[in-house]
């Protein structure tokens, strides 16, 4: 079956730095990766959506500038919080699909923790 | 927008107890799906349905979508304690994917 890894599983960093987050698709290639987030007892939320070779379109109200996603090939995404701060501090999960938004392949998360 | 709107929020079993989980749609659904989280973890795809009066079986849990396909419910027979944890469904909108308000479940053993 699809498999889907992210890296790091856990990270935890100081307030200002930067975080970069990868999401590979180990057995499939990916053409559209989705990046979610995930607060404590709730839902995940759509962040922003990669397409392989094009800017990523972001969800309202997601900082473009704050969440970079880069997309450069069809097995990998990655997702940067740039300047992280303690309010960042959640559980991001990727997941990779083929055209539009048929079934995907979520990614074991990770989880930040910005101090 | 389309919304998933799922019932209960949480709720809390004993184990052998059989449970009911609704997901309503606000649109019209074209494929649904259900998911099973531990909070930290990943999803663990459960099933998935796309006509309307599907009615999908995996082990012990059951899952319908109705006529209309805007509603779909998760049964689960004979409730365990590895049954627990977040329960989303999950649809196609438009043009993105989405995620229902999540039901928390826990099985007293």
């Amino acid at each position: 079956g699809a498999v889907v890894s992210q890296h790091p599983s856990r990270v935890i960093c100081k307030s200002g730095t930067s975080v970069k987050i990868e999401c590979r698709s180990l057995d499939f290639q990916a053409t559209t990766m989705f990046w979610y987030r995930q607060f404590p007892k709730q839902s995940l939320m759509l962040m922003a959506t990669s397409n392989e070779g094009s800017k990523a379109t972001y969800e309202q109200g997601v900082e473009k500038d704050k969440f970079l996603i880069n997309h450069a090939s069809l097995t990998l995404s990655t997702l940067t919080v740039t300047s992280a701060h303690p309010e960042d501090s959640s559980f991001y999960i990727c997941s990779a699909g083929g055209q539009g938004a048929d079934e995907q392949f979520f990614g074991p998360g990770t989880r930040l923790t910005v101090l | 927008s389309q919304e998933l709107e799922q019932s209960p929020q949480s709720l809390i079993v004993q184990e052998g107890k059989n449970l009911t989980i609704n997901c309503t749609s606000s649109k019209t659904l074209y494929g649904l799906y259900w998911y099973k989280q531990k909070y930290g973890e990943g999803l663990i795809f459960l099933m998935m349905l796309q006509k309307g009066g599907e009615e999908k079986s995996h082990e012990k849990i059951t899952a319908k979508l109705d006529e209309k396909k805007q509603q779909s419910s998760l049964h689960i027979t004979a409730s365990q304690p590895s049954h627990a944890g977040i329960y989303l469904c999950g649809a196609r909108g438009t043009y993105k994917y989405i995620f229902g308000t999540g039901t928390r479940l826990k099985v007293l053993a």
